[in-house]
């Protein structure tokens, strides 16, 4: 089973950050954790992920506290497409090693007009 | 930009028949995997593909479901004698593998419908 909490559903008014809280408190220290979305029964996208540090790409930003028992995934400028349910996965990933990803229900994100 | 390729985008066929969804995963990826999604709910892990034979399976992957990659670039989802419940969604994906922490990409999907 998952082993990330999310709530069910937010709002977020158009071109205003989006801040999606994920709670993953039994992480392992070799897990990461990985986000992805989808937009209404299309495939599952890649959004970001991170061990520990916080990171950025031209999508999102990840941050992860300290402890690593929790995360944000920040939407910085949320447009209308970014309607989609989001899902914070928590999972060991290398190269000799495959884990295969666990979904959870997600969030789902309502980008308000 | 490389993307995984599914086809047929929708199927229909009539319960018992056996029906081959295809996948054209990202050409230096190593992992591959079918889920699927059935409507409403979770997307579901089925299956993982390795070196050419599966590295692990779920509950739902039964004797009914196979998977093959028959000519290197292909990979393949077999269901035998399909069933009103197989009626789903059903996504491939692929995974480079070549080092840490690297994403899986996700297909645009395939919807089953059994009738």
């Amino acid at each position: 089973d998952a082993k990330t909490t999310q709530p069910t559903s937010m709002d977020c008014a158009e071109g205003r950050a989006a801040n999606l809280p994920c709670n993953h408190s039994t992480i392992s220290g070799n897990e990461y954790v990985y986000w992805y979305r989808q937009i209404h029964s299309q495939g599952p996208q890649y959004i970001i992920h991170g061990l520990k540090n916080n990171e950025t790409n031209e999508m999102a930003s990840l941050i992860i506290t300290e402890d690593r028992k929790s995360s944000t995934l920040i939407l910085p400028h949320a447009t209308l497409r970014d309607t989609a349910v989001y899902y914070c996965i928590v999972r060991v990933a290398n190269r000799n090693r495959d884990d295969k990803i666990i979904f959870g229900k997600g969030t789902r994100l309502h980008i308000l007009p | 930009e490389p993307e995984v390729t599914q086809t047929p985008s929708h199927q229909v066929t009539q319960m018992g028949q056996e029906v081959i969804l295809r996948c054209v995963p990202i050409s230096n990826h190593l992992y591959f995997y079918w889920y699927r999604q059935i409507l409403g709910q979770k997307v579901e892990f089925l299956v993982s593909f390795y070196n050419n034979e599966i590295s692990e399976k779920s509950e739902i992957f039964d004797d009914q479901f196979s998977v093959e990659r028959p000519d290197g670039s292909n990979f393949t989802l077999k269901i035998r004698s399909t069933k009103l419940e197989d009626s789903a969604m059903y996504f491939c994906a692929s995974r480079e593998g070549q080092g840490w922490g690297t994403e899986a990409f996700f297909g645009q999907g395939t919807r089953l419908t059994v009738v």
